[in-house]
């Protein structure tokens, strides 16, 4: 099982460039998320999706939009990037049982942006 | 403030020593309590999970939630080299719909062969 697929792995972008981070998941969950890690400051939600054609912001959505078009994709976009947006970036989804609502995570996209 | 804080470490040990890792939160409406591991260059994945209060055992692996002083921890006995890792505590304070997971900044730990 694949479980929650992250593309690219690494991307090296330049000031005011955009780019589009892709997550796919194989296992039917319902809720999708974005987050980015920056050290000294753990994991911190960017959007999330309780569905397809529905997004939602999280605790640092600014500089960031996203889209689910079908429910198996959640996808982040950059439209300018900044230096700022050097991180980590990190998907994970959820299917929501009430007893467990565990969230899966992908392997990560490391971008830098000079 | 943070909403959850947890010591970055870097935490050292020898292998078979007993490690404590802990969190401190802020917010009394957080309900599930879980410890995700990440290793280098990885996503994180879930280690243990807990609601409310008490006490869970998996294998080495033990989790306490203590609501009251607000402070969660996590044990591992007899470490393993295996064990090198950054260890993350996360919370949620909903049971149903979206989990928005508040995370702590993660402990970064190295047992010594």
């Amino acid at each position: 099982n694949a479980g929650v697929t992250q593309t690219p792995k690494f991307r090296v972008l330049k000031t005011g460039q955009s780019m589009t981070l892709l997550c796919a998941q194989d296992m039917n969950h319902e809720y999708m998320y974005w987050y980015r890690q920056d050290p000294g400051m753990g994991l911190r939600l960017i959007h999330y999706s309780v569905g397809e054609g529905t997004t939602a912001k999280g605790e640092v959505p600014d500089g960031y939009n996203v889209s689910r078009l079908k429910k198996q994709n959640f996808l982040l976009g950059l439209e300018s990037a900044a230096p700022s947006q050097t991180s980590v970036y990190f998907c994970a989804s959820s299917f929501p049982r009430a007893s467990q609502n565990i969230q899966y995570f992908g392997a990560g996209t490391r971008l830098s942006v000079l | 403030q943070k909403e959850v804080e947890q010591d970055p470490g870097p935490l050292s040990v020898p292998e078979g020593a007993i490690v404590s890792l802990n969190c401190t939160y802020s917010n009394s409406a957080f309900q599930y309590f879980m410890w995700y591991r990440q290793y280098s260059r990885k996503g994180p994945e879930l280690l243990m999970y807990t609601y409310s209060s008490g006490n869970k055992e998996d294998g080495r692996f033990t989790a306490q939630v203590d609501k009251s002083s607000k402070y969660i921890s996590l044990f591992i006995r007899d470490s393993q080299p295996s064990d090198s890792a950054t260890y993350l505590c996360a919370m949620s304070p909903i049971i149903q719909g979206a989990q928005k997971l508040v995370f702590g900044q993660g402990t970064r730990l190295t047992i010594n062969p």
